[in-house]
């Protein structure tokens, strides 16, 4: 399992700004790298995924990029608004008999008005 | 509207006791989960099913059972043999096993006093 502390690792920045969360995931052989964005005492909600073959992937405001040589994830927000203030986790899946998401420790994103 | 649903948002009780929380998804979704959530930390798979009449342990099941009686429900009892019972408890379902897209409930914060 994991080792964290209670203290989430923080990204100010400031509104319309962009901002990048990274991720450094440890199993090679995961199939599928996915963003969930937490809000405060809600569950969470899938932002995109990438399958492990791929290096970019673009959403609505969101790109996610791959880099399978240093095992590095990294989330890009466009113009972050306020609505884009929370926790985000990165996960790995791996679709073998097991269909389990590995969850990352999580970044929090504060956005400065 | 289609959901998730958990109840209650906040529950208390004392150590010793066992405690079910309650899992309704009318997503028509084949696959359930549970997941663990301590302060600043990700998610941890208690157990999860793939479908009616079938389930699997997650990483940290030990203290915990299920049952997956009806497609829709899917309820985790907390026994009191769960050392460090006191958590937030989310509850996910997804299309089927191997979707890295999962939809999530609001959530259970236990209290056990």
């Amino acid at each position: 399992g994991e080792s964290v502390g209670l203290h989430l690792p923080t990204l100010s920045v400031q509104e319309g700004d962009n901002s990048i969360i990274n991720c450094a995931y440890s199993n090679s052989a995961s199939d599928y790298f996915i963003w969930y964005k937490q809000e405060s005492g809600k569950g969470p909600q899938f932002i995109i995924d990438i399958r492990s073959n791929m290096d970019k992937r673009q959403g609505q405001r969101v790109t996610v990029l791959l880099n399978k040589t240093v095992k590095h994830l990294s989330l890009q927000i466009a113009a972050t608004q306020p609505g884009d203030s929370a926790v985000y986790f990165c996960a790995e899946n791996k679709v073998d008999s097991s269909y389990k998401l590995i969850f990352g420790s999580g970044t929090r994103l504060l956005v400065r008005p | 509207d289609g959901g998730i649903t958990q109840s209650p948002k906040y529950l208390f009780r004392k150590e010793g006791q066992n405690v079910t929380l309650s899992c309704e998804q009318n997503l028509n979704h084949d696959a359930m989960y549970w997941y663990r959530q301590d302060p600043g930390q990700g998610l941890r798979l208690i157990y999860y099913s793939q479908i009616v009449n079938d389930f699997q342990k997650g990483d940290i099941a030990e203290g915990y059972s299920v049952s997956r009686e009806k497609k829709e429900s899917f309820p985790l009892t907390v026994t009191s043999a769960q050392k460090n019972p006191t958590a937030f408890y989310l509850c996910a379902s997804s299309i089927a096993g191997g979707y890295v897209e999962q939809f999530f409930g609001p959530g259970t914060r236990l209290t056990v006093l």
